[in-house]
């Protein structure tokens, strides 16, 4: 079993639309969740992150978490076809000390004009 | 401040030979990391300093590869001998450490160096 798992897509969402995207993890002791969008040849950059249980906003995304489960959440609205990037699941064990980030390996997100 | 800093974009080496890489992370970031991404992939963790201190190093890092961070500011990681699975693109991130917050505790990463190994 992966650490980190995202299905690798790719999605198409109409443009105006929700874009769901979905990451479980598998380290119970993981304590902070990183989204970060990569658009094609480019380096990852960061969208959101969040680390407690519940949903944070900023702007049209939404990210979920709910760590009973295991499972962290990506929710873009009125979707752009400049949202059209390869979207990366982050999760961090440690708060302190390691703090290196365990990747999945990014669902393709495509936005159909 | 100007970004996380990686040197030089592209690199196209003949197997066997060997290969140094540079990374200027941002300035008032104490840790820095190194991670390698392959086509399809997500990023997967290389190594890691606090300052000049390497505090950790995966499985993934064979013997042939060699980072440092010498005076706690830029760092180099080299790859010698090299072989064709080394083609990837090696990503440099650097943070502020928890000493930020949680909350501001991010990797921001470089463009990258993409390695082609012929």
């Amino acid at each position: 079993q992966k650490e980190v798992e995202q299905n690798s897509g790719p999605l198409s969402v109409p443009e105006g639309a929700i874009a769901s995207l979905n990451c479980t993890y598998s380290d119970r002791g993981s304590q902070s969740f990183f989204w970060y969008r990569q658009y094609s040849g480019k380096s990852p950059e960061l969208i959101m992150f969040i680390y407690s249980n519940g949903d944070k906003e900023d702007g049209r995304f939404t990210a979920q978490l709910n760590k009973a489960s295991q499972y962290v959440s990506l929710l873009i609205r009125d979707s752009q076809p400049s949202d059209s990037a390869t979207y990366l699941c982050a999760v961090r064990r440690a708060n302190f000390g390691n703090e290196k980030l365990t990747f999945g390996t990014g669902t393709r997100l495509t936005i159909i004009p | 401040d100007t970004g996380v800093s990686q040197d030089p974009r592209h690199k196209i080496t003949k197997r066997g030979q060997n290969v140094t890489f540079r990374c200027d992370p941002i300035s008032e970031h104490n840790r820095l990391y190194w991670y390698r991404q392959t086509l399809g992939q997500g990023p997967e963790f290389l190594t890691y300093f606090q300052n000049e201190a390497q505090l950790e190093k995966s499985r993934l890092l064979s013997d042939r590869f060699s980072a440092e961070r010498p005076k706690g500011s830029f760092s180099t990681l080299e790859i010698q001998r090299t072989e064709q699975g080394d083609s990837a693109m090696y990503l440099c991130a650097s943070s502020a450490g928890m000493v930020a917050g949680v909350g501001k505790n991010i990797q921001y990463f470089g463009a990258g160096t993409r390695l082609s190994v012929l």
